[in-house]
């Protein structure tokens, strides 16, 4: 079984912090991304990345940046917390070939 | 920009009917095609692929594509309270990145 897993299922911020999101996956995926859902928009992809140290932007990458220094971990960073980003964010695995995505449970945050 | 379109609906159907969704894109070069389901404050659980014209059926699950007009679509068989959820529809990004370009989901209601 596919198991994807973020550090927090709910954030609270404050506008202007800089916020961390975490995502682990366990099953050697080499492909890993971070998405955004919100009501009436779908799920748009912010960053993906194919490989250790690799990182490409995805559609709405402004105000975000990526590190992934390890194989599973990839993990999503806010620099200056706006409450236009307020959301719920979604990280999701798929492997080298491979096109279907496997999701994380998804972290709400709420900046105030 | 690619775009995956859906009704948001919400699609009502008696517990027993036939349930379709139906999801059109506008990249003639997409491939890869998927139906995730999601329910209420979870992560989206992928229940459908499809590659090829035509249907591809998975227990109560058929899933239709029709390349040419740029239509795939999903019927649900023997609908049941449980299959209440949103539906997206997924549709790989050709150029390589191996992203998945998501429509904004159908609401699904099935009612006892």
């Amino acid at each position: 079984d596919v198991k994807v897993t973020q550090s927090s299922r709910y954030l609270v911020k404050r506008t202007g912090e800089k916020v961390f999101l975490e995502c682990v996956q366990d099953m050697d995926h080499e492909n890993m991304f971070w998405y955004r859902q919100d009501p009436g928009l779908g799920l748009r992809l912010i960053y993906f990345s194919y490989d250790v140290k690799m990182k490409e932007k995805g559609d709405i990458p402004e105000g975000y940046s990526v590190s992934r220094e390890k194989k599973e971990r990839f993990s999503l960073i806010l620099e200056s917390a706006s409450t236009n980003q307020t959301s719920m964010y979604l990280c999701a695995s798929s492997r080298v070939q491979g096109i279907e995505q496997y999701f994380g449970p998804g972290t709400r945050l709420t900046v105030t | 920009q690619k775009e995956v379109e859906q009704n948001s609906g919400p699609l009502s159907v008696p517990e027993g009917a036939i349930a379709s969704l139906n999801c059109t894109y506008s990249d003639r070069g997409s491939q890869s095609f998927f139906w995730y389901r999601q329910y209420s404050g979870k992560s989206p659980e992928l229940i459908m692929f499809i590659y090829s014209n035509g249907d591809k059926e998975d227990g109560r699950f058929t899933a239709q594509l029709n390349k040419a007009s740029q239509y795939v679509s999903l019927l649900i068989r023997d609908s049941q309270p449980s299959d209440s959820a949103t539906y997206l529809c997924a549709v790989n990004d050709d150029t390589g990145r191996r992203a998945l370009t998501f429509g904004s989901g159908t609401r699904l209601q099935v009612q006892p």
